[in-house]
């Protein structure tokens, strides 16, 4: 089974503050992905990378940014914190099952901005 | 820009069937997945629809009209384990856009 692994569950930051978000999966997949979960707003794709050092925007870039040095890790950056970046962060990468190119999660990271 | 419209709750009695309903307006189409979401955890791949018609997996069946932007997942046989969000996503190019969720209340 493919595994997405985030490194933090629960993160308490202050406005301001730099967050990193990591997450590493375990099956050399190429596609990597960084989405918000937000109650009534459903999941919204943040960044994407095809590959190592290659990154896309989303359908909302504003305010974060995004590392991938190597394959298996996609960090998710907040340069400057702030309170409407309180939310759940699901990382995914995508694999081919039956000819559909699926999007494993990880289990998510909850970020509060104090 | 892209539009995918889903109920936001539906409730249904444990044992009976239920159908989820998601329309699209997508500037392009690659594909429709539905996924499942346990209230605290990751969304989890349920199914795929790229040529129209139904996919019956199990309990689970879903069906894809591409000239109507209209999918549906239908739950059979419905257990109290099925309360879950539902979402609908579609695949643009490469990346899945997702609809806000259903949210499925199973009552006994």
């Amino acid at each position: 089974d493919v595994k997405v692994t985030q490194s933090s569950r629960y993160l308490v930051k202050r406005t301001g503050e730099k967050v990193f978000l990591e997450c590493v999966q375990d099956m050399d997949h190429e596609n990597m992905f960084w989405y918000r979960q937000d109650p009534g707003l459903g999941l919204r794709l943040i960044y994407f990378s095809y590959d190592v050092k290659m990154k896309e925007k989303g359908d909302i870039p504003e305010g974060y940014s995004v590392s991938r040095e190597k394959k298996e890790r996609f960090s998710l950056i907040l340069e400057s914190a702030s309170t409407n970046q309180t939310s759940m962060y699901l990382c995914a990468s995508s694999h081919t099952v039956s000819g559909a190119n699926v999007l494993t999660f990880g289990a998510g990271s909850r970020l509060t901005v104090l | 820009g892209q539009n995918i419209d889903q109920p936001t709750e539906m409730t249904a009695t444990e044992g009976a069937i239920v159908q989820i309903n998601c329309t699209y307006q997508t500037s392009g189409f690659n594909g429709l997945f539905w996924y499942q979401q346990h209230a605290g955890e990751a969304p989890t791949f349920l199914s795929y629809n790229v040529l129209d018609g139904l996919e019956e997996k199990g309990r689970f069946s879903s069906f894809l009209s591409r000239s109507k932007g209209y999918s549906y997942l239908l739950l059979k046989e419905l257990q109290m384990k099925d309360s879950a969000s539902y979402l609908c996503a579609v695949r643009v190019e490469s990346t899945l856009t997702f609809g806000k969720g259903t949210m499925l209340l199973v009552s006994p």
